[in-house]
């Protein structure tokens, strides 16, 4: 069956980096692109990045750009999402989800949160 | 970038009712790449509708996706308890993925 497995809850003070990581199980992982989704308390979810786990340079939202960078290591099946210069308004819930084939997510991670406080 | 507003902000039904949520596209949505994600707390939110109206894998026949352009409708004919949750719609296809701002369906 296919699993998404996220790292543990960080915690980092403003200023700081953050990497997420999401180990896929139960399918052919370098099939599949995977995106990086996160959710603040009490909102929708906003949509930060696709990339191939196979290679070629990532997709970021506007938002983020200069700030994030995704990779993948296939020898491991897993991906990860750095995210830099962290502040309180980056304080969320950040999900890996795996892309059915056009953007449609049909398998998510547990979601890993982070806080950010001084 | 398309904005998805959703419709209306809460329902308030019983179970039983029919549920008619709503998303709306800032712009035309391409090839139907619409779809639907029920999200209940503490969980991650799970695929119920791709393709603005195919099943994902799994998903009760009660529920239904319709729409096309701008316009977008979710039915849950019959309302389970197990229902009651936000739900989201998401445009795909290509960057940037945006999501609506989910509708919460609670208890009457």
């Amino acid at each position: 069956q296919v699993q998404l497995v996220q790292s543990g809850a960080e915690v980092k003070k403003p200023g700081a980096s953050v990497k997420v990581s999401c180990k896929a199980s139960g399918y052919r992982f370098s099939s599949y692109f995977m995106h990086w989704v996160r959710q603040a308390p009490g909102q929708g979810p906003e949509w930060m990045g696709i990339i191939n786990p196979s290679g070629g340079s990532p997709t970021y939202a506007q938002k983020f750009q200069g700030r994030v960078t995704m990779t993948g290591d296939t020898s491991t099946s897993t991906v990860y999402m750095e995210l830099s210069s962290l502040r309180s308004d980056d304080t969320a819930v950040y999900y890996c989800a795996r892309d059915m084939g056009a953007g449609n997510l049909d398998f998510w991670g547990q979601g890993t949160l982070v806080t950010v406080s001084s | 970038e398309i904005v998805l507003t959703q419709s209306p902000g809460t329902l308030s039904l019983s179970p039983g009712e029919r549920a008619t949520l709503s998303c709306r596209a800032s712009q035309s949505v391409s090839n139907r790449y619409l779809a639907w994600y029920q999200q209940k707390p503490g969980q991650a939110p799970r695929l119920l509708i791709y393709g603005a109206s195919s099943r994902a894998t799994g998903i009760p026949d009660r529920f239904s996706g319709s729409g096309s352009g701008t316009d977008f409708t979710l039915t849950i004919s019959r309302l389970e308890p197990e229902d009651f949750a936000v739900y989201y719609c998401q445009r795909y296809g290509s960057s940037p993925y945006t999501f609506g701002q989910g509708t919460k369906l609670e208890i009457k």
